[in-house]
């Protein structure tokens, strides 16, 4: 089974600064089914980037998504208040669904 | 537009089995490939596995396999998880979902004595 890495655990940031997320699968995935999504407390996930760096519906462009292979990266050009949030990426596709362990974005 | 309706919350006593459904609405149900995800408190997601209902198998990560069972009834489009002999730390939300699009609103299975 695949396993995926995502770091740092928690990144304290203030706002307006730039956030660089990193997910590292333990073997070469498509990146056609490479997704990260956004979650706050008492919510279900969100989408933000789905095949790896195709924004989904009505999210901000200062989220992109980039990666191959094994390397994944989701970025925030400029981290805006509502931005602080756990950030998840997930493998998915037909028989699969593993999910990185999360980075939470903290207030600094 | 796929819908996801999870059924309610639930309260269960170890070593039990709960039964959680997800009512689809929208897309092509038959095709769709529909996962289990849960999150414990204060925890991250795991992925319990999933099911394409015209296939009728469903697919488990290694963790699941034995205790987790998913199935699909294509004449009520339902999808089914059941957690069998549960534990205090099966207590979490359950969430059914098409990703990355679609999830459901999530169902808390509290494993309580």
């Amino acid at each position: 089974e695949i396993v995926l890495t995502q770091s740092p655990g928690t990144l304290s940031l203030s706002p307006g600064e730039r956030a660089t997320l990193s997910c590292r699968a333990s073997q070469s995935i498509s990146s056609r089914y490479l997704a990260w999504y956004q979650q706050k407390p008492g919510q279900a996930p969100r989408v933000l980037i789905y095949g790896a760096s195709s924004r989904a519906t009505g999210i901000p462009d200062r989220f992109s998504g980039s990666g191959s292979g094994t390397d994944f990266t989701l970025t925030i050009s400029r981290l805006e208040p509502e931005d602080f949030a756990v950030y998840y990426c997930q493998q998915y596709g037909v028989s699969r669904g593993t999910f990185g362990g999360g980075t939470k974005v903290e207030i600094k | 537009q796929v819908q996801l309706v999870q059924s309610g919350a639930e309260v269960k006593k170890p070593g039990s089995s709960v039964k959680v459904s997800c009512k689809v609405s929208g897309g092509t149900f038959s095709d769709l490939f529909f996962s289990w995800v849960r999150q414990a408190p204060g925890q991250g997601l795991e992925w319990m596995g999933g099911i394409i209902p015209i296939l009728g198998t469903a697919n488990y990560p290694q963790r699941s396999q034995g205790r987790v069972t998913i199935t699909a009834d294509e004449s009520t489009a339902t999808v089914y998880m059941e957690v069998s002999s549960l534990r205090f730390e099966d207590t979490a939300v359950y969430y059914c979902a098409v990703a990355p699009d679609y999830w459901g609103q999530g169902t808390l299975v509290t494993v309580s004595s």
